[in-house]
């Protein structure tokens, strides 16, 4: 099974600077691999997904993670964060064609004006 | 279009009593997983089942645990004669068929307290 490190459990950051989560996997076989978002009391929420392909993946809301197999890695970043960016971040890894989900302890993000 | 839907969202148990968490899935879905969270921890699998069907549960604690995913109704994750180590958030999740790749789609978790 994976093992996934999430380095930072807590990161203030101020609207509008950029903010950079980081997670690191334990294997370098082939891996999907996921960033969740979990806002106050609710449901996880697929943010991104790397499956196959360019490494620089992006999402819909100015989210974006690069895979980088040699540091066995998938940092998140966003150049400039919103009050409403203000959530838990999971980072999580499967084997490729495995459906169990392997997650990180979670990164808080407040936003603070 | 409900998603992923559980109940309670919050559950408070003393020790020896049994706990009953519910997870009704996404429309169309007949794949479930539950995953645990333990306080300062990721989620971790528990089990994946789908209709009438445990198709892996290499993740659940050999005793005290089952689920089930029956023909009607939500999939029921039980806890018997809970302990305070059990006190943890529950997640379902479930995705729709057999692709190499299904996204999981989460509910909001069921926080269980054992005092």
């Amino acid at each position: 099974a994976q093992s996934v490190t999430q380095l930072d459990s807590q990161v203030p950051v101020f609207e509008e600077a950029p903010v950079e989560l980081r997670c690191n996997y334990s294997s370098s076989v082939s891996v999907y691999l996921f960033w969740y978002v979990q806002y106050p009391n609710q449901g996880l929420q697929l943010l991104l997904k790397y499956l196959s392909g360019s490494t620089l993946v992006e999402s819909i809301n100015g989210f974006e993670a690069e895979f980088n197999k040699s540091q066995t890695s998938f940092h998140l970043r966003k150049p400039s964060v919103h009050i409403s960016d203000t959530a838990e971040y999971f980072c999580a890894v499967s084997d490729r064609g495995d459906y169990k989900l392997s997650f990180g302890a979670g990164t808080t993000v407040t936003v603070r004006a | 279009n409900a998603g992923v839907m559980q109940n309670p969202r919050h559950l408070v148990r003393r020790r020896g009593q049994e706990a009953r968490l519910r997870c009704s899935p996404m429309k169309g879905h007949s794949h479930v997983y539950w995953y645990r969270q333990l306080p300062e921890e990721g989620l971790k699998f528990m089990v994946y089942l789908q209709k009438e069907n445990i198709i892996d549960e290499s993740g659940m604690p050999k005793e005290r645990f089952s689920a089930e995913f029956p023909k009607e109704g939500p999939s029921i994750l039980r806890i018997q004669q809970v302990v305070r180590g059990d006190s943890a958030a529950y997640f379902c999740a479930s995705s729709p068929g057999t692709d190499t790749y299904n996204e999981q789609f989460f509910g909001p978790g069921t926080r269980l307290t054992v005092l």
